[in-house]
Parts: C-alpha cells; structure tokens; sequence
C-alpha cells in the first residue's frame, strides 16, 4: 500500500515561531502537493513539486514555502506563522504521468498558532 | 482553470434511504473526475474515478457516480446508506493534459451525516 507519512498530527505554536511540517512517501512518486483544509473552502493548494529542486505554486503559497532535497521528502515552512495559518495541511503524493493518475492523501496535521 | 462545486455543504439522511451528493465542474478542457471521502481525523481517500470509457463508475462499497458531460456533472449517489458511510464528501477534477501535472480542484466539501 501507499502511504504518505505526515511526522506531527498535531500542533502549537506560538505567532512569529518558524514552524516546519515533514512529509514523507513510499512509493517513488515523483509528485508531492501540499494542500491546506479549511472548514467551508475545502482544500487549496499551497505548493506542488514534481521532481526533486523543484516547486511550483499552488493558489494560495503566500506566507509559505517548501523543500524538495530527496525525493521522498517534502517539507512545508512557514517562516513566521501567523493565527491566519491555523489549519488542517494534507500532503500528497501521485505519480508523474497522466493526470488520471490517483492521489495519495496523509493523514493530515493540525497547527494551531496562538 | 478548471472549479469545482458542490452544492450541499450539509446533506443529512436516515440509514437505508438513497442519497445524492451533488457536483458540477467547469472546464475548457476534457477533465478527469474523482470523489474522495474523507471520515474524522483522517487524510482523504479515494472513493472513485472517472477516466474515459464508460461514464457511469462505481466504488466498491455500494456508491456510484455518472459523468454527465452535457451537464457538466459528476453526481454521487447510494442506493442504501449506513451509518458508517458518515463523512465528508470531496468532488475533484484535473485536466487530461500533462501539463496539470495531476493537480486537483476540489469542491468545497458536502458532509453527509447518517441518522439511525
């Protein structure tokens, strides 16, 4: 089976904090997406990469960014988290191809800004 | 671009009567269209897809959906429903071309809530 390990579940973090949100696949997908789940709006896509150096803006990557260094991994940092950024962030992985390809979701993290 | 919608945010239903979740989506391109179901505290998963061939796709645990491309819908229905069939509700389309990389548009989310 796939999978997508997201390491924190949960977390709390103070405003202006720089806060880091680990993403690991198994699979030897070439695409990794990091999305943000807010009640009402669904999820929207903060960064994507389909290689590794490599990144592509989603629809909303204001006050974030990411890093690729090995294939497996994609991280997601918030520079200086602000209470705005209090969300579910899912990451996912697919493999390169046809887009029909389907997406593999983790099981998302909770960060709260205080 | 392609936009999803789904047109219930809540949809509340007794065990054993049908449902219907609804979604529509506007594309200038041919589209891939999938549902995910997403059940508390857990990441999303895929329930089912539509590629080409055949436009109605089933799940195996008793939902379908019917592309409908004059319509520009993709509706998600069940015959039947449990109580363990209590989720959010995803709607998803990308573009065929590889140039969307496999990205997804969701909708919204429609939270189905099955009562005893």
């Amino acid at each position: 089976d796939v999978k997508v390990t997201q390491s924190s579940r949960y977390l709390v973090k103070r405003t202006g904090e720089k806060v880091f949100l680990e993403c690991v696949q198994d699979m030897d997908h070439e695409n990794m997406f990091w999305y943000r789940q807010d009640p009402g709006l669904g999820l929207r896509l903060i960064y994507f990469s389909y290689d590794v150096k490599m990144k592509e803006k989603g629809d909303i990557p204001e006050g974030y960014s990411v890093s690729r260094e090995k294939k497996e991994r994609f991280s997601l940092i918030l520079e200086s988290a602000s209470t705005n950024q209090t969300s579910m962030y899912l990451c996912a992985s697919s493999k390169m191809g046809s887009s029909g390809n389907t997406i593999y979701f983790g099981e998302g993290s909770w960060l709260t800004v205080v | 671009a392609q936009s999803v919608t789904q047109l219930d945010s809540q949809v509340p239903v007794f065990e054993e009567a049908p449902v219907e979740l609804r979604c529509n989506y506007s594309s200038s391109v041919s589209v891939y269209l999938f549902w995910y179901v997403q059940y508390p505290n857990q990441g999303l998963q895929l329930l089912l897809k539509y590629l080409s061939g055949s436009t109605l796709v089933e799940s195996i645990n008793g939902f379908e959906a019917e592309f409908n491309k004059s319509q520009t819908s993709f509706h998600l229905r069940k015959p039947s429903v449990h109580i363990s069939d209590t989720a959010e509700y995803f709607c998803a389309v990308s573009g065929v071309r590889g140039s969307t990389l496999g990205r997804l548009y969701f909708g919204r989310g429609t939270q189905l809530t099955v009562w005893p």
